[in-house]
């Protein structure tokens, strides 16, 4: 069974940094482009950062740009988004989701398989 | 930054069709998703590639294009299509979803 599940959301005080994962199994990781993405309380979903297969190629919406990092380990199935300076905006439910075509770049085929998402709330 | 516009809400009756509208500039050249989302459950995607439906998916939906605005058609509405849609493209790199559209099922 293919599957995504994302861990290491929790209260953060703003200002502070937060690492989220996501661990993959059921399909070839290496093959696949990686998504991150989050819905606000009351809003919309909104795509946070993208990358590559490989990791050529990565890229962030402009309002985590400069702030969060995303990341992956193939060796170890697992895709990460580093957040950095939190904001009260930031707080969310991340949703990791897996591209639906292998190799290619990550931002033009839709998201097949999504994790049930981790909540990170920003507060002091 | 690219912008896609939805109503905010869309209702209709049991039995009826659902229309959900998805336009931004120049979409009659991109490639169009769609997605379901429940409240406390992960999106799902119906419709991809404008008109194409995964494995899973009721016939019941589909999605076309015309000139500046994509579209979810869902016929034969039950209770349980009742969720919020996205439409989604990929632009400059990123990608954008849309503001979402809560179908209410009468």
């Amino acid at each position: 069974e293919v599957q995504l599940v994302e861990s290491g959301g929790g209260l953060v005080q703003p200002g502070r940094s937060l690492r989220l994962s996501c661990a993959a199994s059921g399909f070839t990781f290496d093959e696949y482009g990686m998504h991150w993405v989050r819905q606000a309380p009351g809003k919309g979903l909104e795509w946070v950062s993208g990358i590559d297969w490989n990791s050529a190629s990565v890229g962030y919406a402009a309002s985590v740009k400069g702030r969060f990092t995303i990341s992956r380990d193939n060796a170890k199935n697992s895709l990460y988004l580093q957040m950095n300076s939190l904001r009260g905006e930031d707080m969310a439910v991340y949703y990791c989701a897996k591209s639906a075509t292998p190799w290619g770049n990550y931002y033009y085929y839709h998201m097949d398989v999504w994790g049930t998402g981790t909540t990170v709330t920003v507060s002091s | 930054s690219y912008v896609l516009t939805q109503p905010p809400s869309v209702s209709v009756a049991p039995g009826q069709t659902a229309r959900i509208s998805c336009g931004g500039t120049n979409i009659a050249i991109k490639t169009v998703h769609w997605y379901q989302k429940r409240p406390g459950q992960a999106p799902v995607v119906v419709v991809h590639d404008v008109s194409d439906r995964p494995s899973g998916i009721p016939e019941r939906f589909s999605g076309s294009k015309s000139g500046n605005t994509a579209t979810l058609t869902i016929s034969r509405v039950e209770d349980g299509d009742e969720a919020d849609y996205y439409c989604q493209v990929w632009d400059n790199r990123g990608v954008i979803f849309g503001e979402g559209t809560e179908l209410t099922v009468l």
